[in-house]
């Protein structure tokens, strides 16, 4: 159990640019979520996937965000046409259906200048 | 109004001293409730974990949620310097979509 991995740990980007990033869950968990947080704030729920399927999205989530999570392993989560209003730390969590315990993984600092 | 306040803080006590942390919120409709730690540049990590109104404690911390008057508490006995860190109170209708406080930024000097 080598724990929730999201890559890359930092990103910067110019305005306008397209930018992913990659969570890789804890192995056999089979709910994965997306949190964002800003600083000084807690984590604000961005969109949740079980299995493949993307159950719920918050209205945090504008037309720019995108999440998959193809074959119900890995996500990714893709922010197009930047802002700046979009630099944040993006979480990813996972559980099992069984096991209330959201882990986290370190997360992904995008900074868009 | 947000759903969940919590304190900024920062707090800070000295090695061994009792830390107190609280949350209130305003959905009644929330019945799970957790505490997490989360340290500068990493994810939040959970602390505690509860569903219903009462205390539960785990080695130095204890939680308390009182449902009636929609306050929970996280006590942090014997403080250590590794305790530093911020604390997120976190709760939910279902066990899945969590709606977070602010967080509680500790210090504990050694």
């Amino acid at each position: 159990d080598t724990g929730v991995s999201q890559n890359p740990r930092h990103k910067i980007t110019k305005r306008g640019q397209n930018v992913t990033f990659r969570c890789d869950p804890i192995s056999e968990h089979n709910r994965l979520y997306w949190y964002r947080q800003t600083l000084g704030q807690g984590p604000e729920f961005l969109t949740y996937f079980q299995n493949e399927a993307q159950l719920e999205k918050s209205r945090l989530l504008s037309d720019r965000f995108s999440a998959e999570r193809p074959k119900g392993s890995f996500s990714t989560l893709e922010i197009q046409r930047t802002e700046q209003g979009d630099s944040a730390m993006y979480l990813c969590a996972s559980t099992d259906a069984t096991n209330e315990k959201l882990f986290f993984g370190s997360g992904t600092q995008l900074s868009v200048l | 109004q947000k759903e969940v306040e919590q304190d900024p803080g920062p707090l800070s006590v000295p090695e061994g001293a009792i830390v107190s942390l609280n949350c209130t919120y305003s959905n009644s409709a929330f019945q799970y409730f957790m505490w997490y730690r989360q340290y500068s540049r990493k994810g939040p990590e959970l602390l505690m974990y509860t569903y219903s109104s009462g205390n539960k404690e785990d080695g130095r911390f204890t939680a308390q949620v009182d449902k009636s008057s929609k306050y929970i508490s996280l006590f942090i006995r014997d403080s250590q310097p590794s305790d530093s860190a911020t604390y997120l109170c976190a709760m939910s209708v279902d066990d899945y979509k969590l709606s977070f406080g602010a967080g509680t930024t500790v210090t504990v000097r050694a």
